[in-house]
């Protein structure tokens, strides 16, 4: 599975949208980028998926370069609850080998 | 559902003793995944099972840990005999399938210390 790369940490202020980058420049045709978030003390959450489309449900919208190296997880109306670490992962979905493998993710403070 | 059920929510030990901790995965999901997150190494994937058969141990740090399934909603990690290197949040996970629109949901977890 590709690798990504994403900041340590960001702030963004209560209200506002939260845009967090991720870069998979070695991503395949047949990988798709995940995105999960842990909150403190608890288990990941599943946020949003996507191959190449943009995708948009509850929670947030994921915006996929049109080459797919790079993506980015918007949260349009951050609220202190979505403090949080945020998860890029890029992984063959179709294949039994396949499963999820955490990196370090972004740490997301949403400030008062 | 009540979602993926993992206890105890927390365990202290001594070491040396031997630590079991439980997972009561979604009722329907096909695959049973077993992590360990800890400050220095993150979340990662130690086992996970399908339809009940152990797929891929390969994440097993060593002997002293066994994990089993014997039903289809019933799962435990077992460590024996824990040491002190063994402290960590141990998550218990399951998912519909590994397609592409299948998800994987996580209990809240067992933070397991042993003195």
């Amino acid at each position: 599975d590709a690798k990504t790369t994403q900041p340590t940490s960001m702030d963004c202020a209560e209200g506002r949208a939260a845009n967090l980058p991720c870069n998979h420049s070695t991503i395949s045709g047949n990988e798709y980028v995940y995105w999960y978030r842990q909150i403190h003390s608890q288990g990941p959450q599943y946020i949003i998926h996507g191959l190449k489309n943009n995708e948009t449900n509850e929670m947030a919208s994921l915006i996929i370069t049109e080459d797919r190296k790079s993506s980015t997880l918007i949260l349009p109306h951050a609220t202190l609850r979505d403090t949080a670490v945020y998860y890029c992962i890029v992984r063959v979905a179709e294949t039994s080998g396949s499963r999820l493998t955490f990196g370090e993710g972004t740490q997301l403070t949403v400030n008062p | 559902d009540a979602g993926v059920i993992q206890s105890p929510r927390h365990e202290v030990t001594e070491m040396g003793q031997e630590v079991t901790l439980r997972c009561k995965p979604i009722s329907g999901h096909d695959y049973l995944f077993w992590y360990r997150q800890t400050m220095m190494r993150g979340l990662e994937l130690l086992i996970y099972f399908n339809n009940n058969v152990p797929i891929d141990d390969s994440g097993m740090p060593e002997d002293r840990f066994s994990a089993k399934m014997p039903n289809a909603s019933f799962s435990t990690l077992k460590i024996q005999p824990s040491e002190p290197r063994d402290s960590a949040v141990y998550f218990c996970a399951s998912s519909l399938a590994l397609g592409a629109n299948y998800g994987y949901t996580f209990g809240s977890g067992t933070r397991l210390t042993v003195v």
